[in-house]
């Protein structure tokens, strides 16, 4: 089976830090997300991105995140100044619109 | 902001026996409705889904039934196996899944099937 593919599997940085968090997802799919698991809480959703642009973004994707795709392979999630609550599992996710979202094996941010 | 919960945080079944994990949602534009797996250190995995016109889904060993007027799904494993062990994500779509991968997501279950 197709496979979203996310590095690294953990992330380690100080506070204030920049960190960049990078995935590869399905190669004919169109669609691709961010979501992100705070430890013992819900998955929730963050952004969006199609077309090269962000189509959704949710109210915890402030100006601090940012995404990119910059080579039509990968897709980074950039948090500019790392806070200790940003601490999370990240998942990046990708559609191919056939109902079935693809997601990757996450990243574990942990932010000192 | 609930909009979907599975108010049981864990299930314990033995091996064998039907595993019956439960969601309840608050709003009423949701037309379609998944379970994913999630086993540790793993992404969640598609399991299977339901659009709202229906009230009945089946895939194998896995049924998924949907109550709109209750606005409630139960996801049904028949029989459970010790590999079923895992946390199951219940999730919700706004936009008619064919279009979007936005997903409200519920808390989650652990099952743990026994042998």
């Amino acid at each position: 089976e197709p496979e979203v593919t996310q590095t690294p599997s953990h992330q380690v940085t100080q506070m204030g830090q920049e960190v960049i968090l990078r995935c590869v997802p399905i190669s004919n799919h169109l669609y691709f997300y961010w979501y992100r698991q705070i430890l013992g809480q819900k998955v929730e959703f963050l952004v969006s991105f199609y077309n090269n642009e962000i189509s959704e973004k949710s109210e915890i994707f402030d100006d601090q995140f940012s995404v990119e795709r910059p080579d039509g392979s990968n897709f980074t999630l950039k948090i500019r100044s790392t806070k200790l609550e940003d601490s999370a599992m990240y998942f990046c996710a990708s559609f191919g619109g056939d109902e079935k979202l693809f997601f990757g094996s996450g990243t574990q941010l942990s932010v000192l | 902001d609930q909009q979907v919960k599975q108010n049981s945080p864990s299930l314990s079944v033995q091996e064998g026996r039907i595993s019956i994990l439960n969601c309840d949602y608050t709003n009423s534009m949701f037309d379609y409705f998944l379970w994913y797996k999630k086993y540790p250190a793993e992404g969640p995995t598609f399991l299977i889904s339901i659009s709202s016109i229906k009230d009945k889904n089946e895939d194998g060993r896995f049924t998924v039934f949907l109550n709109k007027s209750a606005k409630h799904l139960s996801l049904h494993i028949v029989p459970s196996q010790p590999g079923d062990s895992a946390v199951y994500f219940c999730a919700a779509s706004l936009d008619g899944s064919s279009n979007t991968g936005k997903l409200i997501f519920g808390q989650g279950t652990t099952l743990q099937v026994k042998p």
